[in-house]
């Protein structure tokens, strides 16, 4: 059973561009988290979506950022106009449900903004 | 809302000895998860162990167990026999259990280093 997979793993963008951030939860998975890790820092929540519907989306800024997790296809974290300081890891995590389940995470992808 | 503090940003062991990492927390909830995270150099997020605030008992997985002290609002961890592969940035993570819950909360890691 392969794990949650996130692509791509390294990400370069200059600013003003768009990143766009994929992923694959788990097989089984509907539930999907994204969160985002600064440098030094421990990771923050950003948005929870299931298929096709957002959850919550609390943690994420409400300019530039958006999320969706379509009937087919991966979950994608969209930023627009990158600046310099939305360099970060960003990781998904997936799950069966949610309170008691557990939240399993991909690798992550770094975006470094120059 | 709720706040996790790892008040060791770095911490060092020999290779073998055991190390201890802090982990105190703040809620007003009863009933939540406690868990702590690996990340190695690869960056992935590794889950460790895992508490449920409602047990008494204190989880253990081979090397790793916690030290959980409710009223204290506190949840150690205890490296034994550490090993080199246990090099990583170490979170300590809350979870409230209530119906519907599922945001973690990360404290800001203390990076362990074991020496050979």
């Amino acid at each position: 059973n392969a794990g949650v997979m996130q692509n791509p793993r390294h990400l370069v963008r200059r600013r003003g561009q768009e990143a766009r951030l994929r992923c694959s939860p788990m097989k089984g998975h509907s539930h999907v988290y994204w969160y985002r890790q600064l440098p030094e820092e421990g990771l923050k929540f950003m948005v929870y979506l299931q298929k096709e519907n957002i959850i919550d989306e609390s943690g994420m800024p409400k300019e530039r950022f958006s999320a969706e997790f379509p009937k087919e296809g991966p979950s994608i974290l969209r930023i627009q106009q990158v600046v310099r300081g939305d360099s970060a890891a960003y990781f998904c995590a997936s799950s069966l449900g949610t309170s008691g389940y557990e939240q399993y995470f991909g690798p992550g992808t770094r975006l470094t903004v120059t | 809302a709720q706040t996790v503090t790892q008040s060791q940003p770095e911490m060092s062991v020999q290779e073998a000895e055991t190390v201890t990492l802090s982990c105190t927390y703040d809620t007003s909830e009863n009933n939540y998860y406690l868990f702590w995270y690996k990340q190695p150099p690869s960056r992935q997020m590794i889950l460790v162990i895992r508490q449920e605030a409602y047990k008494q008992q204190n989880a253990t997985e081979n090397r790793f167990s916690v030290n959980f002290q409710k009223a204290a609002k506190s949840f150690s961890l205890k490296i034994s026999d550490s090993q080199l592969g246990d090099t990583a940035m170490y979170f300590c993570a809350f979870r409230s259990a209530g119906a519907g819950s599922y945001q973690l909360t990360f404290g800001k890691g203390t990076k362990l280093s074991v020496i050979p």
